[in-house]
């Protein structure tokens, strides 16, 4: 089945270690998209890719990191720098960056 | 950057009942979405609708793109309508950035 499809579901890392959380998606989207939510909160954009081998920083890029050397595939590492780092991740992609996003499942990830 | 705002924050309903979700927002956009949050948190496209209107069953929406805002109807509510509502904006003159609103909670009552 085509979509996005983001793992694990939950994740529990100690401090001081860095995550990395999976985006992988066969829709043939250029564009892929990294998503903070807080409990009560809306969704606040870490980091964005329009094609491959490029992404710019969001409005919460400070302890968290990037790569997309495919277009397929968009990790997202969080790193022992970010210093409040339960949320639920939303990872998400267009077809490019101006038309309609799909988002994946989510991963939940908590500190322990 | 841009700003959206929504309202009501919070609606609860009666089963049958109608309800209009509004979202603001402060500028100039070239893509807005409605998604629904459901209680597992997956996030599920309603509307890409930067402008005009659509209708999908018993939702609808309307952007009046020029008076920046966009409401959301939801008509004879059900319980499965439960859930997080959110507006989604990308400003016309941003490279990708889709930026969301605080979102309105909707509880249904049977």
């Amino acid at each position: 089945d085509g979509g996005i499809t983001q793992s694990p579901k939950y994740l529990f890392r100690k401090e001081g270690q860095n995550v990395t959380l999976s985006c992988e998606q066969n829709l043939n989207h250029d564009a892929m998209y990294w998503y903070r939510q807080d409990p009560g909160q809306g969704l606040r954009l870490i980091y964005y890719s329009q094609i491959v081998n490029d992404f710019q920083k969001g409005d919460i890029a400070e302890g968290y990191s990037v790569s997309r050397e495919k277009k397929e595939s968009f990790p997202l590492t969080v790193t022992s720098a970010q210093k409040n780092p339960t949320a639920f991740y939303l990872c998400a992609s267009s077809v490019q960056a101006y038309t309609e996003a799909f988002f994946g499942q989510g991963t939940r990830l908590t500190v322990v | 950057g841009i700003q959206v705002e929504q309202s009501p924050p919070d609606l609860i309903l009666q089963e049958g009942a109608n309800s209009t979700l509004r979202c603001n927002f402060s500028d100039s956009v070239n893509n807005l979405q409605w998604f629904h949050q459901n209680p597992w948190g997956q996030l599920i496209n309603l509307f890409y609708i930067p402008s005009g209107t659509k209708q999908n069953g018993r939702l609808s929406a309307t952007t009046v793109a020029t008076e920046r805002y966009s409401l959301l109807y939801i008509s004879s509510s059900q319980t499965t309508d439960s859930g997080v509502y959110f507006c989604a904006v990308r400003g016309s003159g941003n490279t990708g950035k889709l930026i969301f609103g605080q979102g309105t909670t909707l509880q249904v009552k049977p």
